[in-house]
């Protein structure tokens, strides 16, 4: 099993500023998912295939990454990002996602 | 437009049984895989494993081997998640995700409580 470790845990930041969130595979994987999710909510997918931005997520999020290291960029914090989000692979059976990173707003 | 409608809360006792159901509307429900997502409350998702929703053949993650079953009504679009000698540690939030997981089911909480 592949497993994804997320960090930080636990972030805030201010309206404007830019967040960067990190996910590390335990294994080489070809792609990694992204999905935001509220409290109270089902989660939302983001970021598809990397770097693949899903229909109506707006472009200050962005997705890199390649191999084991992938990261979830917000480019200006908003008040309506703070949320939890998932990192998720599917390259390998079965799929795993990573534990979360709880992101607030200052 | 898409959604994905499931069934509502359940209180259960342990060794009880639940059927949990996940309605899709919106495309051709045999297009693509529907999958299943355990969230503990206030923990994170753990994958439980799909069905192919042409030919009906599911696959578990090992944790969800045994009690768990998933089943198609295909001529009712919908997918049911069937899971049988509850046990406390069942309780939690249970998703239905389709297409690649782009679309989500709004949860159905179980609870097993005696």
């Amino acid at each position: 099993e592949i497993v994804l470790t997320q960090s930080p845990t636990t972030t805030a930041a201010s309206p404007g500023e830019k967040v960067t969130i990190t996910c590390l595979a335990s294994s080489s994987v070809s792609n990694m998912y992204w999905y935001q999710q509220k409290s109270g909510a089902s989660p939302k997918l983001l970021i598809y295939s990397t770097s693949s931005l899903a229909s109506g997520v707006p472009d200050r999020f962005s997705g890199s990454g390649s191999g084991t290291s992938y990261s979830l960029t917000i480019n200006t914090m908003e008040a309506e990002d703070a949320a939890t989000y998932y990192c998720q692979q599917w390259s390998s059976n079965p799929i795993t996602f990573g534990s979360g990173t709880k992101l607030e707003i200052k | 437009q898409i959604q994905l409608v499931q069934s509502g809360p359940e209180l259960k006792k342990p060794g009880e049984s639940v059927k949990i159901s996940c309605k899709a509307s919106g495309y051709t429900f045999t297009d693509y895989a529907m999958h299943w997502v355990k969230q503990v409350p206030g923990k994170g998702l753990k994958w439980m494993g799909w069905i192919n929703t042409y030919t009906g053949k599911p696959t578990y993650a090992d944790d969800f081997k045994g009690r768990f079953v998933f089943s198609l009504e295909a001529s009712a679009s919908t997918a049911n998640l069937q899971i049988s000698n509850l046990k406390n540690e069942d309780t939690a939030n249970v998703f239905c995700a389709s297409q690649g997981f782009a679309y989500w089911g709004q949860g159905t909480l179980v609870t097993v409580s005696s």
